[in-house]
Order: structure tokens, then C-alpha cells, then sequence
């Protein structure tokens, strides 16, 4: 199946600071999906982006299909923040990366 | 909230014990995924489903089992429980089987003892 590699494994941050997330992956796939998993567990839909670039508020992402990456970038960053992003990449089902785990502290 | 939704939210059982976990797909949505997410696999697919018919297979053992029904929920059946099995496992759904969106159901957590 198809690797995805998403780093930093692990982010801590100040309140306030931002930040910028890498989603690598290692063939041609049909979309890509951005997750928050939150401390309770659930999985958030962050970004649908299987090209190019969406913003929602204070998080934004940008995917670049023909060099097979994608960044995530959040802003102004919250305590509410923390938890762990996901990156998905379908080519049949979704395959999902190893996560960044991220600790935003006040 | 997504939409999709999934019982039971905990379930604790013990080994070589059967269990059925249940997925409802949001509104309109034909198409029903499950995934296991545990410590040291991370998020893995099992198994989808597309208006009923089974339509991918990723690493589902052979002691678990799935089927979508004609109202479109789907259950998953896990038997011969082991302690390897404990693991938050999700249901997705989307509208149709490729290159749509797929959201997430809050997760069957199983602790099997």
C-alpha cells in the first residue's frame, strides 16, 4: 500500500505560536484528508484537499499532488488545539500516517 | 457531530468472546468504512461497503466479519476475542465509494480482558 509519512512526530508549542504540519506520501492518490483526533478520541474533518489550497479560520492547508505532499498550518495556535492531526490519502480506501502529535501549552 | 454514529461507546469483554458492533452512515451516504486504530498499528482500514455489497478489504482478520443492510447500517463482527483485538475501532461513511469525503463516527472503544 501506499506510505505516508507526516512529521514532526511530536509539536509543543506556546499559545499563540504557529505552526506547519508535512504530510509526505509515496504514489499518486485520488484525495487527501486532514483529522484532529482530540484527547476524547473523535476524529475531526479538518481539510478535504486533494489539490491545492483551503483555509478555515485559523488552519489552512496546501496540496501539492504533482510533488506528493501536503502542509497544514495553524495559526495563532490554542490550548484547544492540542491532540493528534492525521494525514489520509486515498487510492481505494484511506490510508492513514503516523500522526503529529501536537501539545499547545498557555 | 458528524452524523455517522456508532454503539456501543465502550464495551469491555473477555477473551474468545463474540461482540457486534453497530454503524449508522449519515444521511444519504451509500458507503460504510471500518477501521481499527490501535497503540502499535495506528489507524488501519478493514473492510467498506457500498450500498449493501462488501466493495474493499484491507486488514481484516479472518475471525472478524462485516455486512451493510438494506437500511444501510452496517454491523461488524468480531469473534474469538483476543487480547491483541482491544482497540478503538471506527465507522466512516461517504456519499458514494471514491474520491468523496469520509467522516468519521465517534468509535467503538473494546478492552478485551
Amino acid at each position: 500500500g501506499i506510505q505516508v509519512e507526516q512529521s514532526p512526530p511530536d509539536l509543543i508549542l506556546q499559545e499563540g505560536a504557529n505552526s506547519t504540519l508535512r504530510c509526505n506520501f509515496s504514489d499518486s492518490v485520488n484525495n487527501l484528508q486532514w483529522f484532529h483526533q482530540n484527547p476524547w478520541g473523535q476524529l475531526i474533518n479538518l481539510f478535504y484537499i486533494p489539490s491545492g489550497t483551503k483555509q478555515n479560520g485559523r488552519l489552512s492547508a496546501t496540496t501539492v499532488a504533482t510533488e506528493r505532499y501536503s502542509l497544514l498550518y495553524i495559526s495563532s495556535s490554542q490550548t484547544t488545539d492540542s491532540g493528534v492531526y492525521f494525514c489520509a490519502v486515498e487510492a481505494n480506501n484511506l490510508f492513514f500516517g503516523t500522526g503529529t502529535r501536537l501539545t499547545v501549552i498557555p | 457531530d458528524s452524523g455517522v454514529t456508532q454503539t456501543p461507546k465502550h464495551l469491555i469483554t473477555a477473551t474468545g468472546q463474540r461482540v457486534t458492533l453497530r454503524c449508522s452512515p449519515r444521511s444519504g451516504d451509500l458507503s460504510v468504512y471500518w477501521y481499527q486504530q490501535s497503540l502499535d498499528q495506528g489507524l488501519q482500514f478493514l473492510i467498506q461497503y457500498y450500498n449493501g455489497e462488501e466493495r474493499a478489504k484491507g486488514n481484516i482478520l479472518e475471525r472478524f466479519s462485516a455486512q451493510q443492510f438494506p437500511d444501510l447500517h452496517s454491523e461488524l463482527n468480531l469473534s474469538s476475542l483476543e487480547l491483541g483485538d482491544s482497540a478503538l475501532y471506527f465507522c466512516a461513511s461517504s456519499l458514494s465509494g471514491i474520491s468523496y469525503e469520509q467522516y468519521f463516527g465517534p468509535g467503538t472503544r473494546l478492552t478485551v480482558t
